[in-house]
C-alpha cells in the first residue's frame, strides 16, 4: 500500500520568510507525486513531479523530486498571508489512477 | 469552462436518513473520483469511475455506500442508512489522459455532511 509522510505537520512563520515543506513516499512502481494546495475548499493543483532533480517552478513556489532518496520538497519564497493554506501531497503508481495524500502540512504565514 | 460541480455543498441530516451526494465532472474528463477529507484520516479516496465503469472501490468504507455513474457528465454517491461517523467532507474530482498535466485531478468545491 502507498504511503507519504509530510512533514512538518504545522509551520507558522512571518511575512517574508521562506519556508520547505516536505515529503516522503513509499510507492510500489511510483509514476508521480504532485502537490495541492487547500484553503477553505478543494485541494488545487500547484505541480507534477515525475523525474528526478529536474525543479518545477511557479512564481514564487519551486518544488524537486528526489527519486532516489524517496522524496519532494516544497519550496515557497517571500512568504505573504495568501500563501496560508494546508498543502498536501499525493503520489500514484502505474497501473491505477488513485492518487493517495499525505496529511498534509498547515501553514500559517503571520502580517 | 465550468469546473467540476457538486451539489449540495452543505448537508444536514439525521442517522438513518439516506443521503445522496452529486457530481458533474468537466466536460471531456474520462476519469471521476469520490474522495471523503476528515481531521483524523485526511483525504481519502473512496471509488474511482473510468468511461463511467468502476474501476477501483477498495476505499468504499462499508456496505452502507454506494456510487454511480450512469452517464459521463453525472455521478452519484450514496449512504444509505447515515451515521454520524459519516460525518466529513466529500470531494468529487475528475481527470483525463488524453492531455497533459496527467495525473491531475481538478477537485469539486466539496460537499460538506453533517449525520446528526
Amino acid at each position: 500500500e502507498d504511503k507519504v509522510v509530510q512533514s512538518p505537520l504545522s509551520l507558522v512563520v512571518h511575512e517574508g520568510d521562506t519556508v520547505t515543506l516536505n515529503c516522503s513516499y513509499e510507492v510500489t512502481n511510483f509514476r508521480s507525486l504532485l502537490w495541492y494546495k487547500q484553503e477553505k475548499k478543494a485541494p488545487t493543483f500547484l505541480f507534477m513531479l515525475t523525474s528526478s532533480g529536474i525543479e518545477k517552478k511557479s512564481g514564487r513556489l519551486s518544488s524537486i523530486l528526489d527519486k532516489k532518496e524517496l522524496f519532494s520538497i516544497l519550496n515557497i519564497t517571500a512568504t505573504q498571508t495568501g500563501d496560508s493554506a494546508v498543502y498536501l501531497c499525493a503520489v500514484t503508481h502505474f497501473g491505477n489512477e488513485k492518487l493517495t495524500f499525505g496529511t498534509g502540512t498547515r501553514l500559517t504565514i503571520i502580517p | 469552462d465550468a469546473g467540476v460541480i457538486q451539489s449540495p455543498r452543505h448537508e444536514v441530516t439525521e442517522m438513518g436518513q439516506e443521503v445522496t451526494l452529486r457530481c458533474k465532472p468537466i466536460s471531456g474528463h474520462d476519469y471521476l473520483f469520490w474522495y471523503r477529507q476528515t481531521m483524523m484520516r485526511g483525504l481519502e479516496l473512496l471509488i474511482y469511475f473510468n468511461n463511467n465503469v468502476p474501476i477501483d472501490d477498495s476505499g468504499m468504507p462499508e456496505d452502507r455506500f454506494s456510487a454511480k455513474m450512469p452517464n459521463a457528465s453525472f455521478s452519484t454517491l450514496k449512504i444509505q442508512p447515515s451515521e454520524p461517523r459519516d460525518s466529513a467532507v466529500y470531494f468529487c474530482a475528475s481527470s483525463t489522459r488524453l492531455a497533459p498535466p496527467l495525473d491531475t485531478q481538478y477537485f469539486g468545491p466539496g460537499t460538506r455532511l453533517t449525520v446528526l
